[in-house]
């Protein structure tokens, strides 16, 4: 069945630098990927999405990649800001567009 | 102002005694669907729906019920919660086609006891 890996559980940044997370698929080869921010207690709101074909995706300080060889979708806040905190989910679609696989999360933490 | 709403936001109950958690979105979505999220566990798929009667299990249907009499509306149903029910429950809905964006509900935190 499809997977989704997010390999760290939470990140702490410095104010400002770029904050990257990793989002790893086995098992099957996603047309799209999606990312999520999701603040405590609070539902995800949906941020970016990246199709198999794109390369790299951006809006304002986030950028998205998408590497189909290495099964591997890497999220990357720039110049972070201590309101960026939250935890970030991936998630993708199975083929027919009805089941939704989402990661673990990583629950990011900008220190000011 | 679009939005998904769900019922009660916070629910104690016991072991056994039927409860239904109400999910409404006013965006004219076609797609709506349930999930739980637990600690180290994350977003899980219950049940979705692709349109009013159409209904399928998610990766843990189990102890759950719903229905989709209504465009709009998508309950969860609990015949006979028990403890490991006890979660974070959150309703989503999005468009038929396209990029699949879901938009959340606010989430029912639900303890069994």
């Amino acid at each position: 069945s499809q997977k989704i890996e997010q390999n760290s559980e939470a990140l702490n940044i410095q104010e400002g630098k770029t904050a990257t997370l990793t989002c790893n698929y086995t098992n099957y080869s996603p047309a799209y990927l999606q990312w999520y921010r999701q603040d405590p207690g609070r539902g995800p709101v949906f941020l970016l999405l990246i199709r198999e074909n794109e390369k790299e995706k951006r809006k304002e300080r986030l950028k998205v990649t998408f590497d189909t060889t290495l099964k591997q979708s890497l999220f990357h806040i720039t110049a972070s800001q201590p309101a960026d905190s939250a935890t970030y989910l991936c998630a993708s679609w199975n083929g027919g567009y009805q089941k939704v696989t989402f990661g673990t999360g990583t629950k990011l933490q900008v220190i000011p | 102002e679009a939005q998904v709403t769900q019922n009660p936001r916070y629910l104690i109950t016991v072991t056994g005694k039927k409860l239904t958690v109400t999910c409404s979105q006013n965006m004219n979505h076609e797609y709506m669907s349930w999930y739980r999220q637990d600690p180290g566990l994350g977003l899980r798929q219950i049940y979705y729906s692709m349109n009013v009667e159409v209904t399928d299990k998610g990766d843990v249907p189990e102890g759950y019920k719903v229905s989709r009499k209504e465009k709009r509306n998508f309950p969860l149903i609990l015949e006979s919660p028990s403890p490991n029910q006890t979660s974070l429950y959150f309703c989503a809905s999005r468009t038929g086609g396209g990029s699949g964006e879901l938009f959340f509900g606010e989430g029912s935190r639900l303890t069994v006891l």
